[in-house]
């Protein structure tokens, strides 16, 4: 079975400051994704950033960077410069072949408020 | 605008009834997903379609129900037979699974559910 764990289920952050939220995940597969995607107060899941397994270098999309330790199946996203709109719950994400192909599993969500 | 709308936004449940959460597409997308959040949890999976006159349940489909009869149209029907309706349901698509791993999948906005 594949898990996601994200194993900080709340966090805080100053404004301008960064932060690096945890994911690990488990699984036999050799190919796979990994996303994170954010959700804001509004409720709706907003894709952030995605890496492939096969891929060594890191990804990165403006202020959101991740992280990927593919041997200790890691993958932690890091916000630079972060700002009050950021403030959301955050899900790590996986999706692998075999006959998972095309569904995604869940981390449980990691809440992140920024304060002014 | 290309993106997918559920209704209704708010829709609540009397004891014994079936109601039925509408979820519509207009980005071509060939696979689409019912998730159920609950309260400061991650998604769980209800069902998922890959195409047209298929679909397959996922961890929790016990309860729900579903039908894809055009390709636009993945509507969730929670029967009485869910004794634990109450929950945050999201929706989301994803183009051609074939396409490979890494396609991401767009999200709608919601329906919260709530017991009368």
């Amino acid at each position: 079975a594949q898990t996601v764990t994200q194993s900080q289920p709340e966090m805080s952050v100053q404004e301008a400051e960064t932060v690096t939220l945890s994911c690990t995940y488990d699984t036999s597969e050799s190919n796979y994704y990994l996303f994170w995607y954010k959700q804001p107060p509004s409720r709706q899941m907003i894709l952030v950033i995605r890496q492939e397994a096969y891929k060594q270098q890191n990804a990165t999309e403006n202020r959101f960077s991740v992280n990927f330790q593919k041997a200790a199946k890691s993958f932690s996203l890091k916000i630079s410069d972060s700002q009050l709109g950021d403030t959301a719950m955050y899900f790590c994400a996986f999706n692998a072949g075999g006959t998972s192909y095309g569904k995604l599993t869940f981390g449980q969500g990691t809440i992140l408020t920024v304060h002014p | 605008d290309g993106g997918i709308t559920q209704s209704p936004k708010y829709l609540f449940r009397k004891e014994g009834q079936n109601v039925t959460l509408s979820c519509e597409q207009n980005l071509n997308h060939d696979a689409m997903y019912w998730y159920r959040q609950d309260p400061g949890q991650g998604l769980r999976l209800i069902y998922y379609s890959q195409i047209v006159n298929d679909f397959q349940k996922g961890d929790i489909a016990e309860g729900y129900s579903v039908s894809r009869e055009k390709k636009e149209s993945f509507p969730l029907t929670v029967t009485s037979a869910q004794k634990n309706p109450t929950a945050f349901y999201l929706c989301a698509s994803r183009s051609d699974p074939g396409r490979g791993l890494g396609q991401p999948q767009h999200f709608g906005d919601g329906t919260r559910l709530s017991i009368l």
